[in-house]
């Protein structure tokens, strides 16, 4: 079965655009989470949906937002981009939110440069 | 709040060697525990888990044990190969399962 997929994969932006990611899930996953990869600060997390909520948040400031739709592909969105926002930018998928973390599967990453 | 450290790098191995990266993790109530590879340019692969103490994970020649006592989960492997070259996550989910907590990564090179 296809994976997770992100696209676009690399992506350059100018500092004070604004820019969205997009997390297509494995077929008849309904939870969807954002992750932020940097060299400095590591893997953190972003957000969380489930069938279209939020239930989670990471401690990203405002300008960083998501949201998922009923075929449950998500989407996030960065808004007034700092050069700080340079990163790798992963999405994982999972029929349901796991404590075992069984069933997780992340993607390829959209590679996000803000010059 | 929940927390994993783990063992800077980077770390050079000749191929062949017996390779530990050290994990050791904070967290409330009874956490899963992974370890993730990441290759260069490609997302995280989940390499093994463990979701209770005492259970040993493994795959690929690699192994880790879930130690409650001493909140540890290191990464074995008895000997390395070229292609084992990657970086190297530790990790944990929270008790609702939908948030990992993930070490800082480590970064092995191995070398024929």
């Amino acid at each position: 079965k296809a994976g997770v997929t992100q696209t676009p994969r690399y992506l350059i932006k100018t500092r004070g655009q604004q820019v969205t990611l997009s997390c297509s899930p494995i077929s008849g996953h309904r939870s969807v989470s954002w992750y932020q990869q940097t060299p400095g600060q590591g893997l953190q997390f972003l957000f969380e949906y489930f069938s279209e909520t939020q239930r989670n948040k990471g401690n990203f400031p405002g300008r960083f937002s998501g949201r998922q739709f009923s075929n449950s592909r998500s989407e996030m969105n960065v808004s007034t981009l700092e050069l700080g926002d340079s990163a790798l930018y992963l999405c994982a998928s999972s029929l349901a939110a796991s404590p075992t973390g069984y069933g997780y599967t992340f993607g390829s990453g959209t590679r996000l440069t803000v010059v | 709040g929940d927390s994993v450290t783990q063992m800077e790098g980077p770390v050079t191995l000749s191929e062949e060697a017996f390779l530990t990266i050290n994990c050791t993790y904070t967290a409330t109530g009874y956490p899963s525990l992974f370890w993730y590879v990441q290759y260069p340019g490609e997302g995280l692969q989940l390499l093994l888990k463990a979701t209770k103490a005492d259970d040993k994970g493994s795959n690929k020649g690699f192994e880790a044990t879930y130690r409650k006592e001493t909140t540890s989960f290191h990464l074995e492997k008895g000997s390395v190969q070229v292609s084992d070259s990657a970086v190297y996550f530790c990790a944990l989910i929270s008790n609702t399962g939908n948030q990992f907590y993930f070490g800082t990564g480590t970064s092995l090179t191995v070398i024929p």
